[in-house]
């Protein structure tokens, strides 16, 4: 079925530093939405991208939409302790709008 | 500001037992969902409704049941639990369609079958 791969699984780094961070598929997706997972919680929509080539800030993040339409990146600038938790890409399966499928996630660590 | 609820925040089940997770949101949204999160495995959709009285299944949907009669709510059924389904379960709902609409999601619920 359909997969969505994200890379890298883990990263650690220093405050301050800048993160990026991927999301690939195999097939076309035409929507990429991007949610944050703090320990404990349930995911929070971060991001929501809708068309090749789109770029999309919220704050310190930013993602795009792959012009491939099989990809797209999230970048986060400037990183702080809250920052901290796990990243997932997500996007409707199939072009099945009501079926939303999650990566694996990318798990972000920032050291003291 | 309830949100989506979910409960039992945590269970242990004996391999063979039943159980229902319930989940209730307050929010008035047509679609909920039901996912599992395992570790490395990022989340896995199971079932999922777009309005009161319809299902459908999603990625994983095999040992469970659901069922839609309210608009509020959307109960995880495990008839015969099995260690395999050792994991925490998130409910997610959202206005309309996901795709457009933000998906919010319970606390969860951590699960553990012995």
């Amino acid at each position: 079925g359909q997969q969505l791969n994200q890379s890298p699984q883990s990263m650690f780094i220093q405050e301050g530093e800048d993160v990026s961070m991927n999301c690939t598929s195999s097939s076309i997706f035409n929507t990429w939405l991007w949610y944050k997972q703090d320990p404990g919680e349930g995911p929070v929509l971060l991001i929501a991208l809708y068309k090749a080539g789109e770029l999309t800030s919220n704050g310190r993040l930013t993602a795009q939409f792959g012009i491939t339409r099989k990809d797209s990146f999230l970048n986060i600038s400037a990183s702080i302790p809250s920052d901290v938790g796990i990243y997932f890409c997500a996007g409707p399966a199939y072009f099945r709008d009501d079926k939303i499928i999650f990566g694996k996630g990318t798990r972000l660590h920032i050291l003291p | 500001n309830a949100g989506v609820t979910q409960t039992p925040k945590f269970q242990v089940l004996k391999t063979g037992q039943s159980m229902t997770l319930q989940c209730a949101q307050d929010m008035n949204h047509e679609y909920m969902s039901w996912y599992r999160q395992d570790p490395g495995m990022g989340l896995r959709l199971i079932h999922y409704s777009v309005g009161a009285g319809i299902t459908d299944q999603g990625e994983v949907p095999n040992g469970y049941n659901v069922s839609r009669s309210t608009t509020e709510d959307f109960p995880l059924r495990l008839l015969s639990a099995a260690p395999s389904q050792t994991s925490v379960y998130f409910c997610a709902s959202s206005y309309n369609s996901p795709y457009t609409g933000e998906l919010f999601f319970g606390e969860g619920s951590r699960l553990t079958v012995l």
